[in-house]
């Protein structure tokens, strides 16, 4: 079935480091996908997403681009702050049987240290 | 609108005892989703409501757990005869329909069977 392969964390930074989270999927159609953000104690908040091949999502420095040719969906940020510690999900969206699902990878754990 | 709400929070029960949890979604949104979330791990998928049709059910819902919503606006989530390993994070989400839309997710319920 489809599936989501994140890059394994915890990940540790410095601020103002170059963040890169690797999410690589598996799907028998074209799905969309997502980078979903989760801080301590809350639920998931979407940070960004692309519905087609080669289209780039973008949210508060955050970028990912929809490569089909590597089924890859990667996480960049030029710059990190302190306040994007998190854990970090990717996940596709599917339909069947007329239900739409997401299916998320593992999660990162990010920390950013001052 | 303030998003997705769910209640309660935080859930402590005793094994064996019945639990139930509510939703309530974006006033405008027709679909409506159930996740789990256990520790370490992503959200993985339990059911789903378009308007007040549950159409489908994840293998992982066994018969102690029933989800309804009954006039296509709020739902709940009972789990009856509860067993350690239902502890967890439950997760609501809602959306407009299309996978082309991100889900918003509640805040969520943790629960906890000691």
């Amino acid at each position: 079935g489809d599936s989501v392969t994140q890059m394994e964390g915890p990940v540790t930074l410095s601020e103002e480091a170059f963040l890169t989270i690797n999410c690589t999927y598996t799907a028998t159609g074209y799905p969309s996908l997502f980078w979903y953000v989760q801080y301590p104690g809350e639920g998931l908040q979407l940070l960004l997403k692309a519905t087609k091949a080669d289209d780039k999502g973008s949210n508060k420095g955050f970028e990912a681009t929809y490569r089909k040719e590597t089924t890859s969906f990667h996480l960049e940020k030029g710059s990190v702050q302190v306040s994007d510690s998190a854990v970090y999900f990717c996940a596709l969206s599917f339909i069947l049987q007329g239900a739409q699902k997401l299916v998320f990878g593992q999660g990162t754990r990010l920390t950013i240290n001052p | 609108d303030t998003g997705v709400s769910q209640d309660p929070r935080h859930k402590i029960t005793k094994r064996g005892q019945n639990v139930t949890f509510r939703c309530d979604p974006i006033s405008e949104h027709n679909r409506l989703y159930w996740y789990r979330q256990t520790l370490g791990q992503g959200p993985e998928f339990l059911t789903y409501f378009q308007n007040e049709a549950q159409l489908e059910k994840s293998r992982l819902l066994s018969d102690r757990f029933s989800a309804e919503r009954p006039k296509g606006s709020f739902s709940t989530l009972e789990i009856q005869r509860t067993e350690q390993g239902d502890s967890a994070m439950y997760l609501c989400a809602s959306s407009l329909g299309g996978d082309r839309y991100g889900y918003t997710f509640g805040s969520g319920t943790r629960l906890t069977v000691v």
